[in-house]
């Protein structure tokens, strides 16, 4: 069965310092996510991105956060100077179309972020 | 008002139960209504989708969406010990626009005790 993988699993890093999260979208997959659950708390939408470019974004996606899909495959997240409060879960989710026809959208297994 | 509301739990059956799971919500602008299952430490998985109100059923699921009472139920029948877990609800808008929102519940966490 297709799956979204994320890379990777668990990742410590210092306030101050940037980081990449990495995802591998399902492959005939057009529309990919970003969601993050702090601890105890929602999953909450970060960004939405269709035909490279960032289709939606929250409140919380700020300057700080950008996307990219640098290949084919790959899906990245990258936080550019973490701060404690980034400390959370990050699922990357992938959906073939806007939840039209029965499709579903697929989150990864997630990347614990855990800023120090 | 929280746009989306859930009970926490827990949410404790004995095996073989019909579980009921609820969530209420205020954006009279949701159309699609979805409930994920989440495992401890893993992503949410998709369990049912529906569109706008009415009743769908899979298997032992069944999702049922009242929009005049901004209200979704998920029914669980003949519940099994590995059907515990945290259930999510989640509904988004509808319109043309490519990659729109979830809005998530808090969960419920369900535990089925053999």
């Amino acid at each position: 069965e297709p799956e979204v993988t994320q890379t990777p699993s668990h990742q410590v890093t210092q306030m101050g310092q940037e980081v990449i999260l990495r995802c591998v979208p399902i492959s005939n997959h057009l529309y990919f996510y970003w969601y993050r659950q702090i601890l105890g708390q929602k999953v909450e939408f970060l960004v939405s991105f269709y035909n490279n470019e960032i289709s939606e974004k929250s409140e919380i996606f700020d300057d700080q956060f950008s996307v990219e899909r640098p290949d084919g495959s790959n899906f990245t997240l990258k936080i550019r100077s973490t701060k404690l409060e980034d400390s959370a879960m990050y699922f990357c989710a992938s959906s073939s179309w806007t939840f039209v026809f029965d499709t579903e959208a697929f989150f990864g297994q997630g990347t614990r972020l855990t800023v120090v | 008002q929280k746009e989306v509301e859930q009970d926490p739990g827990p949410l404790s059956v004995p095996e073989g139960a019909i579980v009921s799971l609820n969530c209420t919500y205020s954006n009279s602008a949701f159309q699609y209504f979805m409930w994920y299952r989440q495992y401890s430490r893993k992503g949410p998985e998709l369990l049912m989708y529906t569109y706008s109100s009415g009743n769908k059923e899979d298997g032992r699921f069944t999702a049922q969406v009242d929009k005049s009472s901004k209200y979704i139920s998920l029914f669980i029948r003949d519940s099994q010990p590995s059907d515990s877990a945290t259930y999510l609800c989640a509904m988004r808008g509808d319109n043309n626009n490519a990659g729109n929102m979830l809005t998530f519940g808090g969960g419920t966490r369900l535990m089925v005790k053999p």
